[in-house]
């Protein structure tokens, strides 16, 4: 799976779009960008996840660079509940790769 | 419709101890895995299963044993407890051909 880089930590004021970057220039072609979060040491929650062209969901979009070493998860009106911890993970397609890999993540502290 | 459900939510064993973590789904999910998230950190695979009777090791199985004897259940074993095993413990489920993981709400396990 890719090694992903993120900022350690990111303010956003509320009701702004918050963007947060993930570098994953080691990223090979069947590995897919999966975005998760962590409220306050709950269980992590799925937010988006994709390949190569842009997604979004209810929740957020994922913009993807063309050369896929970059990705950005945009939430497009943060609120105090996205204050969070974000996971940006690398996961292979192929059959067998379930797992995830969690790195640090970004602490994103959304403020009044 | 529970999802992932684990018990206990808080447990203090002393060293020494044995103990088993609960984890159960209600989604028939094929997949199911254990992590464990130190203070500050990100999450890491204790031991996973892609099935009833399946199962497999991941970063950090060292001092813990799984079985996966039905499709709902995946308790994850300490043998005997350290204070090192001093962690937030989560379970996740998912289809093997899905795309999103659900986690637990964690149990948070303190050995003395």
């Amino acid at each position: 799976d890719a090694k992903t880089t993120q900022p350690t930590s990111m303010d956003c004021a509320e009701g702004r779009a918050a963007n947060l970057p993930c570098n994953h220039s080691t990223i090979s072609g069947n590995e897919y960008v999966y975005w998760y979060r962590q409220i306050h040491s709950q269980g992590p929650q799925y937010i988006i996840h994709g390949l190569k062209n842009n997604e979004t969901n209810e929740m957020a979009s994922l913009i993807i660079t063309e050369d896929r070493k970059s990705s950005t998860l945009i939430l497009p009106h943060a609120t105090l509940r996205d204050t969070a911890v974000y996971y940006c993970i690398g996961r292979d397609s192929g059959a067998g790769s379930y797992q995830l890999t969690f790195g640090k993540g970004t602490k994103l502290s959304v403020i009044p | 419709n529970a999802g992932v459900t684990q018990t206990p939510k808080f447990q203090v064993l002393k060293t020494g101890q044995s103990m088993t973590l609960q984890c159960a789904q209600d989604m028939n999910h094929e997949y199911m895995s254990w992590y464990r998230q130190d203070p500050g950190m990100g999450l890491r695979l204790i031991h996973y299963s892609v099935g009833a009777g399946i199962t497999d090791q991941g970063e950090v199985p060292n001092g813990y044993n799984v079985s996966r004897s039905t499709t709902e259940d995946f308790p994850l074993r300490l043998l005997s407890a350290a204070p090192s095993q001093t962690s937030v413990y989560f379970c996740a489920s998912s289809y093997l051909s899905g795309t999103e993981a659900f986690f637990g709400q964690g149990t948070r396990l303190t050995v003395v």
